[in-house]
């Protein structure tokens, strides 16, 4: 069965500093990976998407992710973190229909 | 991306009456998604609308419980009905969009909360 995992309830960061947001993925076939943001009394925001092509993804607000097929792994990224990126990340997968799994979220706090 | 419009964007509802959540789309979609996002927790697909037919509900959700109406390609109302406190959530209507058509947009949600 299609599942995604987000290890992390919470990620804290210092501002400035480099931020990873994990999440590892099982599927049959090729995955389609997506990372969606939710600031709060907001809905999801698409951030980024992997379907093929190039493993590093570069996407909104400054974000990448790494697809990590030997791992299975899609990993979410920023080189430098601000306040403002605090907020509920959420992982999901396309499970080769029109559905997508989505991860349990990690919320990630960011320190001024 | 298409832009979704979502209304109310929050209720209070006294417990066994029902409420109706409107979606709008700024563009023409043959699936509408409904999802719900108890608190703390992750997305659960409720069920996918189309235009023309029935909707197609996932385990664990009935049509009596969440009836979903689609008259058109740009317009979708999930009904919340008989409510009870465990129906307290936020509620997110969503489509697929782009080509290839792969990637969510999702509108602002409806929290709701049944007293």
């Amino acid at each position: 069965a299609q599942s995604v995992a987000q290890p992390e309830d919470q990620v804290n960061v210092a501002e400035g500093n480099p931020l990873t947001v994990k999440c590892t993925y099982s599927v049959s076939g090729n995955p389609y990976l997506f990372w969606y943001v939710q600031y709060p009394n907001r809905g999801l925001q698409f951030l980024l998407k992997y379907i093929t092509g190039d493993n590093l993804v570069k996407g909104s607000y400054g974000f990448e992710a790494e697809f990590n097929k030997s791992q299975t792994s899609f990993h979410l990224k920023k080189p430098s973190a601000l306040v403002s990126d605090s907020a509920l990340y959420f992982c999901a997968v396309r499970d080769g229909t029109y559905k997508y799994i989505f991860g349990t979220g990690t919320r990630l706090k960011v320190l001024a | 991306s298409a832009v979704i419009s979502q209304k109310p964007s929050r209720d209070i509802c006294q417990r066994g009456t029902s409420l109706t959540i409107q979606c709008q789309v700024d563009s023409q979609v043959t699936m509408m998604f409904w999802y719900r996002q108890q608190p703390g927790q992750s997305l659960t697909l409720i069920a996918t609308a189309n235009q023309g037919s029935e909707a197609t509900y996932e385990s664990g959700f009935v049509i009596d419980k969440f009836p979903i109406s689609r008259p058109n390609l740009t317009f979708s109302t999930l009904t919340v009905s008989n409510m009870s406190p465990e129906d307290s959530s936020i509620y997110l209507c969503s489509v697929e969009w782009g080509q290839p058509r792969y990637g969510y947009t999702f509108g602002s949600g409806t929290r709701l909360t049944v007293v």
